[in-house]
């Protein structure tokens, strides 16, 4: 079982709603991470954190907006959003941003927006 | 610039036949490290190894093993006598030292049929 922990599974939203993807790990990982995973093509980097501060945005439309609270978790704040942005959002941690280290992924945020 | 080619797009076998799954990189770095990742329906990416560009030694998993060869720049999986719980989305992923994030292979969809 994976140790990086996203709630909802499966959410549904319209265009309109403010909703929310969460994302915990308790590995003592430092490093956390969004990914944005459409159907057959390989995830996409979103949002970096790196001892709970904003390291890297890809140019993510604001209508995303990261959060991390603490060490141990992770949120996606979604406002706005539209139907060409359902996907499959997966959180992912690693020890800290150093390349050696492995990025573990958790099971993924399937968002529907209608 | 980092470059990962997983030039099989799906691969399809009967159970019990091996398998590889091909994957060529490109980097500048002398400091590397590669991924492969296993994506089954459920969305969850699941680590399978890491190994690093000073570290040639190949590696046997149970089923699994893996062919690194840095003269051809390659990181090949093969999976023996596959079973149709094999059956997902293999991810070959790049990480270097001047790049701040995991570089994706397009990914290699495997079927296992009965």
């Amino acid at each position: 079982d994976t140790e990086v922990t996203q709630t909802p599974k499966h959410l549904v939203m319209g265009m309109t709603n403010k909703k929310s993807l969460k994302c915990e790990q308790h590995m003592g990982h430092r490093a956390m991470y969004w990914y944005k995973q459409k159907a057959k093509k390989p995830p996409e980097l979103m949002f970096v954190y790196s001892y709970e501060k904003l390291s890297i945005n890809e140019s993510v439309p604001s209508r995303f907006s990261p959060e991390c609270p603490n060490s141990s978790l992770l949120n996606l704040h979604l406002h706005a959003l539209q139907p060409e942005d359902s996907a499959l959002y997966l959180c992912a941690s690693s020890q800290n941003l150093l390349s050696g280290n492995t990025i573990y992924f958790g099971e993924g945020s399937w968002l529907t927006v209608v | 610039a980092q470059k990962v080619t997983q030039a099989q797009t799906e691969i399809s076998v009967v159970e019990k036949e091996d398998v590889t799954l091909d994957c060529v990189y490109e980097t500048r770095d002398t400091t590397y490290y590669l991924f492969w990742y296993k994506q089954p329906p459920s969305g969850e990416l699941v680590f399978l190894i890491r190994r690093n560009s000073f570290d040639e030694q190949n590696e046997i998993s149970g089923r699994y093993s893996w062919n690194f060869q840095k003269s051809t720049s390659s990181f090949n999986f093969t999976i023996t006598a596959s079973q149709v719980v094999d059956s997902a989305v293999y991810f070959c992923a790049l990480h270097t030292g001047t790049a701040s994030k995991l570089t994706f292979g397009t990914g290699t969809r495997l079927q296992v049929m009965l």
